[in-house]
C-alpha cells in the first residue's frame, strides 16, 4: 500500500479562506517536507519538519511522528497558492529517501 | 541564479536510442539523487549518491545509469529507451546524505516515441 497517503487530492479554495491538507505515513517518519509544484512542474521547499511545528507568512506546518502524520494550513489563500502540494517522507532505516505522497491539486479562485 | 541546473529541460527519443540528463548543482552540497516524475505515479526516489559513491539504487533497471565526474554533478544515462520511460526526472541535492532538506532542480521532461 502507499507509504504516504495525502488528502484531499484535489481541492478549491475561495480567496481568502484557509484550508488543511493531510499527510499519514504508514512509514516510521523521521522528517517531513513540503513542497508545491507549481504549473510550470518546478517544486519550491515549503518546509524542512523533525517533529514540530513551523510557520512561514500564511503557512503553518506541524509533524507528529508518533501519530503518524504531517499537515499544512493554508490561512488567507491567494491566487498564487494555487498548484500542487506534495509532502514526502524519510525514514530512519533509509535515510537517503523521499516518499512521496500523490499531491493535493489546489485551485485558488478569485 | 539557479542553483541546481539540469539540462535539457526537454527531451524528445525514440524507442531504443540513449540519451544523458544533465545535473549541476552549486549548492556546496555533498549529496545528490534522482527521482522521477510520471503520470501514472508519484514522485519516485531513484538513486542517490555521496561524494560521488552510489549509495542508494531503488531502480530495478540497469538501463539507468547515474554518473558522477564531479561531486557537483550527476548525470543519468539512460538505454534502450522505453516508452514507459517518459516522465518527468528531477535531480535534487542535500548538504549530506540523510542529512537536511532537499532541493530539487526544475527537471527534464523526457517523451519516449
Amino acid at each position: 500500500g502507499d507509504k504516504v497517503k495525502q488528502s484531499p487530492s484535489a481541492l478549491s479554495l475561495q480567496e481568502g479562506t484557509n484550508s488543511a491538507l493531510r499527510c499519514n505515513f504508514s512509514i516510521a517518519a523521521t522528517t517531513v517536507q513540503w513542497f508545491l509544484q507549481n504549473p510550470r512542474g518546478s517544486l519550491m521547499n515549503l518546509f524542512y519538519l523533525v517533529p514540530g511545528t513551523k510557520e512561514n507568512g500564511r503557512l503553518k506546518s506541524a509533524f507528529d511522528s508518533k501519530e503518524s502524520y504531517s499537515t499544512l494550513h493554508i490561512r488567507d489563500a491567494q491566487l498564487e497558492d494555487s498548484g500542487t502540494y506534495f509532502c514526502a517522507a524519510e525514514v530512519l532505516s533509509n535515510y537517503n529517501v523521499l516518499y512521496f505522497g500523490s499531491g493535493t491539486k489546489l485551485t485558488v479562485e478569485p | 541564479d539557479p542553483k541546481i541546473i539540469q539540462k535539457p529541460k526537454y527531451l524528445v527519443a525514440v524507442t531504443g536510442s540513449e540519451k544523458i540528463l544533465i545535473c549541476e548543482q552549486y549548492l556546496g552540497h555533498n549529496a545528490m539523487y534522482w527521482y522521477r516524475q510520471s503520470a501514472k505515479k508519484p514522485l519516485e526516489f531513484m538513486f542517490s549518491y555521496s561524494y560521488q559513491k552510489l549509495m542508494d539504487n531503488q531502480t530495478a533497471s540497469s538501463r539507468f545509469q547515474p554518473q558522477s565526474s564531479k561531486k557537483n554533478h550527476l548525470d543519468l544515462q539512460i538505454t534502450a529507451l522505453k516508452p514507459d520511460d517518459s516522465a518527468t526526472y528531477f535531480c535534487a541535492s542535500s548538504p549530506d546524505r540523510g542529512l537536511g532538506e532537499q532541493y530539487f532542480g526544475p527537471g527534464t521532461r523526457l517523451t519516449v516515441l
